[in-house]
């Protein structure tokens, strides 16, 4: 089926250390983004990428890095300079067409400790 | 730049009551529009769409027309289920923009 997959679910972390959450698509889009988002509220773009091998700054890039390096894959890394990552990341594709919609997947819950 | 404003939640109604969420935009241009759905725990799944001026998107039994004269797409549904219960987001995107703008998004809440 075809869709996309964010791994872990749930995620910990100790203070101090980077993470790497993956986000995996197989619709054959070219769009990528992830979005921060925090209990009771909105969504903030963290980071979305076009194309392969290219990516922009959303609203929230400060304290983490993306990388694009295959169609399929558009994998976060929180470091350790993000002040606050404790959050659920939503990751979506979307196809090039000017009315395509975005589809997310499951999320990720990363819980700093 | 681009901004939606939704109705501020949360919404509490019974079952089978009417349900309105609003929601308006501020855009140059004329972008799409969409509203999203989450339930607990999950990612967004979009609900419906509408591409252009007087467009009525629906899925579901939950209807938006695109009104361009008051830059607004309010979420409607004439009988609302307790499944209904979930966070609603309205977005928008202009078609040369890479990047959606989303509410804040509205939780409904649907009791027996």
């Amino acid at each position: 089926d075809g869709g996309i997959t964010q791994s872990p679910k749930y995620l910990f972390r100790k203070e101090g250390q980077n993470v790497t959450l993956s986000c995996e698509q197989n619709l054959n889009h070219d769009a990528m983004y992830w979005y921060r988002q925090d209990p009771g509220q909105g969504l903030r773009l963290i980071y979305y990428s076009q194309i392969v091998n290219d990516f922009q700054k959303g609203d929230i890039a400060e304290g983490y890095s993306v990388s694009r390096e295959k169609k399929e894959s558009f994998p976060l890394t929180v470091t350790s300079a993000q002040k606050n990552p404790t959050a659920f990341y939503l990751c979506a594709s979307r196809g090039q067409g000017v009315t395509d919609t975005q589809y997310f997947g499951p999320g990720t819950r990363l819980t700093v400790l | 730049g681009d901004s939606v404003t939704q109705m501020e939640g949360p919404v509490t109604l019974s079952e089978e009551a009417f349900l309105t969420i609003n929601c308006t935009y501020t855009a140059t241009g004329y972008p799409s529009l969409f509203w999203y759905v989450q339930y607990p725990g999950e990612g967004l799944q979009l609900l419906l769409k509408a591409t252009k001026a007087d467009d009525k998107g629906s899925n579901k039994g939950f209807e938006a027309t695109y009104r361009k004269e008051t830059t607004s797409f309010h979420l409607e549904k004439g009988s609302v289920q307790v499944s209904d219960s979930a966070v609603y987001f309205c977005a928008l995107r202009r078609n040369n923009a890479g990047k959606s703008t989303f509410g804040d998004g509205t939780t409904l809440t649907v009791k027996p």
